[in-house]
């Protein structure tokens, strides 16, 4: 069964600082890695996808590894802001006879202070 | 709409009492998935949708829950005789297509379900 776990649970931070949180899995077997942004009562947005063949993805200030091999991803923040402030969830998807489902992470809940 | 969206937002029930959880995706999305996320947890997957085929309920804790998409847009998620144990957020995602691994699934605001 997979496991995604994410380390730290929780950050905290002054604005401007650059960070990075972690994600490992257990099967390396899987279709691709996702980040998502969940603010509070609000779903989940979509920050960045890797596929299981791409090492990286950038959007923004974002940018995302994949190492599919040893089952680990990182989510790098630059520069960050108060705005950043949210959890921040690792998925993994896995294939099922033509569709895929999501693991998750527990998440990092991330403060960014003024 | 632009998005997923689902109701009621929040919904509280006495313990025994039905609920029914209805979600709204992106027009023309061919999967729609439902996920339930505990306090403090990461959202767990219950339930997969292929136009009105329900693939996979693999993930649907008992027999007490249920979930259909007649038509192949909007779903309902019922749970009959509700536990406290089912108090959770209950969200719903759908994708473009039905090709594995290579879609965005997108999300809705989700269902805060409180049993009393």
């Amino acid at each position: 069964k997979q496991e995604v776990t994410q380390i730290p649970a929780a950050l905290s931070v002054p604005e401007g600082e650059n960070l990075v949180l972690n994600c490992s899995f257990t099967d390396s077997a899987i279709y691709n890695l996702q980040w998502f942004r969940q603010d509070p009562g609000k779903g989940l947005t979509s920050l960045l996808l890797i596929q299981s063949s791409q090492r990286e993805q950038t959007s923004g200030r974002l940018n995302a590894s994949l190492d599919k091999s040893s089952g680990r991803s990182t989510l790098y923040i630059a520069a960050s802001q108060p705005g950043d402030s949210a959890t921040y969830l690792c998925a993994v998807s896995r294939g099922n006879s033509g569709y895929s489902t999501l693991t998750f992470g527990k998440g990092t809940m991330l403060l960014v202070s003024p | 709409g632009a998005g997923v969206s689902q109701s009621p937002r929040y919904k509280v029930a006495k313990r025994g009492q039905d609920v029914a959880l209805r979600c709204d995706p992106i027009s023309g999305h061919v999967s729609l998935f439902w996920y339930q996320q505990a306090l403090g947890q990461g959202p767990e997957f219950l339930t997969y949708f292929q136009n009105e085929a329900q693939l996979d309920k693999s993930g649907l804790p008992s027999d007490r829950f249920f979930a259909e998409r007649p038509e192949g847009s909007v779903s309902t998620l019922k749970i009959q005789r509700t536990q406290q144990e089912d108090s959770a957020v209950y969200l719903c995602a759908s994708s473009l297509s039905r090709l594995a691994g290579t879609d965005t699934q997108y999300f809705g605001p989700g269902t805060r379900l409180t049993v009393l």
